[in-house]
């Protein structure tokens, strides 16, 4: 059974201090897809990045990267000199191929990331 | 903004009775999956359909049903509501045939509220 561990429930920050939210997976399939959501106030679930269980490169995109270990089955997200407007919930997926291969996704609990002025 | 549209955005209703949420996914979008996510926790997947027929099911019971129809709306059913029923429910869409690895975009949500 797969299964997602988002371990911090709150993170807070002070504007531009550095911020690492971390996801811990796990799962029995060799095809897998981990991603990360950041959900606001509002309430959408806004897409962040996807990366597959074959592609190790970590990724940046402006000021967030992410670190993907499988390894230690993990795929922690970095916020670099953080702001306000990423105070957020940030949801960490995981999707592994169910009978005849649907999309059966396992999110995390959520991080509250909170960065103050 | 990720086209994806859904309404209400808040329901009451009480125990026992039955609701419809709906969702309108971006043209093109042949995938929809719904989602219910509880207070304080992630969302939790419903289930999928595909070209109007289900392809995907979380663990929920019969009670919990839909529909997708051609012109991308879809709709979810609960019957029988329970308080644990409350909840915000999340639509997804995306443009492939829901396969693992599909990107998804998500509407804003129905804040259902059972009393």
């Amino acid at each position: 059974a797969q299964k997602v561990t988002q371990a911090q429930t709150e993170i807070s920050v002070v504007e531009k201090e550095d911020v690492t939210l971390d996801c811990v997976y796990e799962t029995r399939d060799t095809t897998y897809y981990l991603f990360w959501y950041k959900q606001p106030p509002s309430g959408e679930l806004v897409f962040l990045i996807r990366r597959n269980s074959f592609d190790e490169q970590n990724e940046i995109s402006g000021r967030y990267s992410w670190n993907f270990q499988k390894s230690t089955s993990s795929f922690n997200f970095t916020i670099t000199a953080s702001q306000v407007v990423d105070s957020a919930v940030y949801f960490c997926a995981l999707s592994e191929a169910g009978r005849g291969g649907s999309y059966i996704p396992t999110f995390g609990r959520g991080t509250s990331l909170i960065v103050h002025p | 903004e990720t086209g994806v549209t859904q309404s209400p955005t808040h329901l009451i209703k009480t125990r026992g009775q039955q609701v419809t949420l709906r969702c309108s996914s971006q043209s093109g979008h042949n995938t929809v999956s719904w989602y219910q996510q509880a207070l304080g926790q992630g969302p939790q997947f419903i289930f999928q359909y595909y070209r109007e027929e289900e392809n995907g099911r979380g663990n929920f019971p019969p009670r919990f049903s839909g529909l997708q129809f051609p012109n991308y709306s879809s709709e979810l059913n609960v019957n029988a509501l329970e308080l644990d029923d409350s909840a915000l429910y999340l639509c997804a869409s995306s443009r492939g045939q829901g396969n693992v690895g599909d990107t998804q975009y998500f509407g804003p949500g129905t804040r259902l509220t059972v009393l």
